[in-house]
């Protein structure tokens, strides 16, 4: 089945640890998104993708990296500068513009 | 003006009743405008959306009505069920160039059996 898959399903990090979250979609999309959610908020963009070797920053990238060395994958990299991590991280795909986004399942990052 | 407001922020209906949901948006470029709905623990799923050339979109029980000079539109789900019961998100964005969606706060919505 075509998708996207998400991992870890649940992560935890360290103070000043750097951690990374895994997506992965086998839709044959152009475009990836990383999105951030919090209780009230909605969902809000961190990073976006449109095509592979190429990324924009979204509305809160800050403390937060990603690449995009292949078109399946678009890995987030939460960094020790962000100071409030603890969220659900959303990781989506698209045809490109215009066309719907399909999203992943998330991972929940906590900070121990 | 990249703002989608939604409303309201938790809504309770009986088995059968009308579930209706109300989003309003300020940026007059936006000219794509979904819905989504996500169960716990999961990733949010497109059930339906419009573009701005048409006032009203139907698919099953889900519609969504559109009013472009008032810049508001709202999910209506008639015969709203107990496994209707999720939360929703009204979302927008500009439907050329990259698709970055800006959503709504979410609306949790439970129906009573």
């Amino acid at each position: 089945d075509g998708g996207i898959t998400q991992s870890p399903k649940y992560l935890f990090r360290k103070e000043g640890q750097n951690v990374t979250l895994s997506c992965e979609q086998n839709l044959n999309h152009d475009a990836m998104y990383w999105y951030r959610q919090d209780p009230g908020q909605g969902l809000r963009l961190i990073y976006y993708s449109q095509i592979v070797n190429d990324f924009q920053k979204g509305d809160i990238a800050e403390g937060y990296s990603v690449s995009r060395e292949k078109k399946e994958s678009f890995p987030l990299t939460v960094t020790s500068a962000q100071k409030n991590p603890t969220a659900f991280y959303l990781c989506a795909s698209s045809r490109g513009g215009g066309q719907p986004q399909h999203f992943g399942d998330g991972t929940r990052l906590s900070i121990l | 003006q990249q703002q989608v407001k939604q409303s309201p922020q938790s809504l309770i209906v009986q088995k059968g009743g009308i579930s209706i949901i109300n989003c309003a948006y300020e940026n007059t470029a936006f000219d794509y405008f979904p819905w989504y709905q996500q169960f716990p623990g999961k990733g949010p799923a497109l059930l339906i959306a419009i573009r701005p050339d048409v006032s009203e979109k139907k698919e099953g029980r889900f519609t969504i009505s559109f009013n472009k000079s008032a810049k508001q539109f709202s999910l209506h789900i008639m015969d709203s069920q107990p496994g209707d019961s999720a939360t929703y998100f009204c979302a927008a964005s500009k439907k050329e160039g990259a698709q970055k969606l800006v959503f709504g706060q979410g609306t949790r919505l439970t129906i009573n059996p």
